[in-house]
């Protein structure tokens, strides 16, 4: 069964560096979304991705995120400089005839 | 008020018993999901259902549109079923996921 992979499974990160947290999506659905959940918190909806632009995204995505589908196959979120309250678990999912998530990215800034 | 509320937040069964988990929501939906989250932390998709009633293995889980209510319930459980069980629902088929805050179940040989 197709699968939402995500790279990497962890990454530590000093504080103000920038990361990137890839996506691979379901090579035939069209609609990407980025969701995170802090450690002992829900899971919270950050963007959603649909025609090459961002459809939706909450009051957490605030400038110092942005998302890319950069070749057709990945899709990324990039922080630009990380802050202490990033640290959460990141999870891409992707929709078509059904929705996926994938196993998350642990991202721990320091 | 959350969109989407889950009871018992906590659960504690005896390996063999018979668990039932249960979700509201108060906005219109498309779609309900069940999902587990295992400690790992990785989001395994159960379900998604709209009406009636879906079953796979000892799983099923069933919907009360009118109702706006859910429930998810476990036959003859196993320590193996331990995880946080998570409900959440989307408006549209392919609008975000509202996550419900998870019933964390633990169960015991």
């Amino acid at each position: 069964e197709p699968e939402v992979t995500q790279t990497p499974s962890h990454q530590v990160t000093q504080m103000g560096q920038e990361v990137i947290l890839r996506c691979v999506p379901i090579s035939n659905h069209l609609y990407f979304y980025w969701y995170r959940q802090i450690l002992g918190q829900k899971v919270e909806f950050l963007v959603s991705f649909y025609n090459n632009e961002i459809s939706e995204k909450s009051e957490i995505f605030d400038d110092q995120f942005s998302v890319e589908r950069p070749d057709g196959s990945n899709f990324t979120l990039k922080i630009r400089s990380t802050k202490l309250e990033d640290s959460a678990m990141y999870f891409c999912a992707s929709g078509g005839s059904r929705y996926t998530f994938g196993s998350g990215t642990r991202l721990t800034v320091v | 008020k959350n969109e989407v509320e889950q009871s018992p937040q906590n659960l504690t069964a005896q390996e063999g018993e018979f668990i039932t988990i249960n979700c509201s929501y108060s906005v219109g939906i498309s779609a309900l999901h069940w999902l587990q989250q295992h400690p790992g932390g990785g989001i395994v998709s159960l379900f998604m259902l709209s009406s009636g009633k879906k079953k796979h293995g000892r799983l099923i889980a069933t919907i009360n549109i009118q109702e706006k209510h859910s429930s998810l319930h476990i036959t003859a459980s196993h320590p193996r079923d331990s995880a946080v069980y998570i409900c959440a629902v989307s408006k549209t088929s392919y609008d975000k996921v509202i996550f419900g805050p998870g019933t964390s179940l633990s169960v015991i040989p």
